[in-house]
């Protein structure tokens, strides 16, 4: 089975640069996530998609961040214009949507702000 | 605020001995445990869970208690491996109803297993 599928690995750009990221969830998976993962903290859930609905999105800063999922299956996280503080692991996430369910992870974007 | 807190950024412990990592949280709505494993330039990976309805779950070395009066639980690995060296995240979720299910983690504890 293949895992969760991410691109770029890694990104640096000067702030006030726009930047995007990919993610490719399991396949038939129907939930995905985006999670902000900064240096020393732990995983912080951006946006909750449900097929191409969104769920949660109470902690994404709606007035750099936004994300898509189209026709339900692979996701586009983007951030315009960064800042310093956006450096941290994006984490794109996908499970089944049942009840009591892990979580499968991708590799994670790393992304630099300079 | 930190709903769910790992005190302990770092634990050592010698090959073959018991490591024992310790996760707190606040919100007594949370029913679902999870601990997670994660290597350097890699995603976190499932290691093992706990329904609030259980104290314990067992699976091969790894074991995760679960104190509901203390609102506390713990991840016991015997014996413990050089492979087993990784960061580990606690995390915990307030179910699917009337919830979107989403896992809030804590702050992750760096597992050192010395040879």
């Amino acid at each position: 089975e293949a895992g969760v599928a991410q691109s770029p690995r890694y990104k640096i750009i000067e702030k006030r640069q726009s930047v995007a990221f990919w993610c490719n969830p399991i396949s038939g998976h129907a939930t995905l996530y985006w999670y902000q993962q900064i240096l020393g903290q732990g995983p912080k859930l951006l946006i909750q998609f449900q097929n191409n609905g969104v769920v949660d999105d109470s902690q994404l800063p709606k007035d750099r961040f936004s994300a898509e999922r189209l026709k339900g299956v692979d996701s586009t996280l983007k951030i315009q214009p960064a800042k310093l503080e956006d450096s941290a692991v994006y984490l794109c996430a996908s499970s089944w949507g049942r009840e009591g369910e892990k979580l499968f992870f991708g590799s994670g974007t790393q992304l630099s702000v300079l | 605020d930190q709903q769910v807190k790992q005190n302990s950024p770092s634990l050592s412990v010698q090959e073959g001995r018991i490591s024992i990592l310790n996760c707190d949280y606040t919100n007594s709505m949370f029913d679902y445990f999870l601990w997670y494993k994660k290597y350097p330039a890699e995603g976190p990976t499932f290691l093992i869970s706990i329904s609030s309805i259980k104290d314990k779950n067992e699976d091969g070395r790894f074991t995760v208690f679960l104190n509901k009066s203390a609102k506390h639980l713990s991840l016991h690995i015997v014996p413990s491996q050089p492979g087993d060296s990784a960061v580990y995240f606690c995390a915990a979720r307030r179910g699917f109803s009337g919830n979107t299910g989403k896992l809030i983690f804590g702050q992750g504890t760096t597992l050192q297993v010395k040879p």
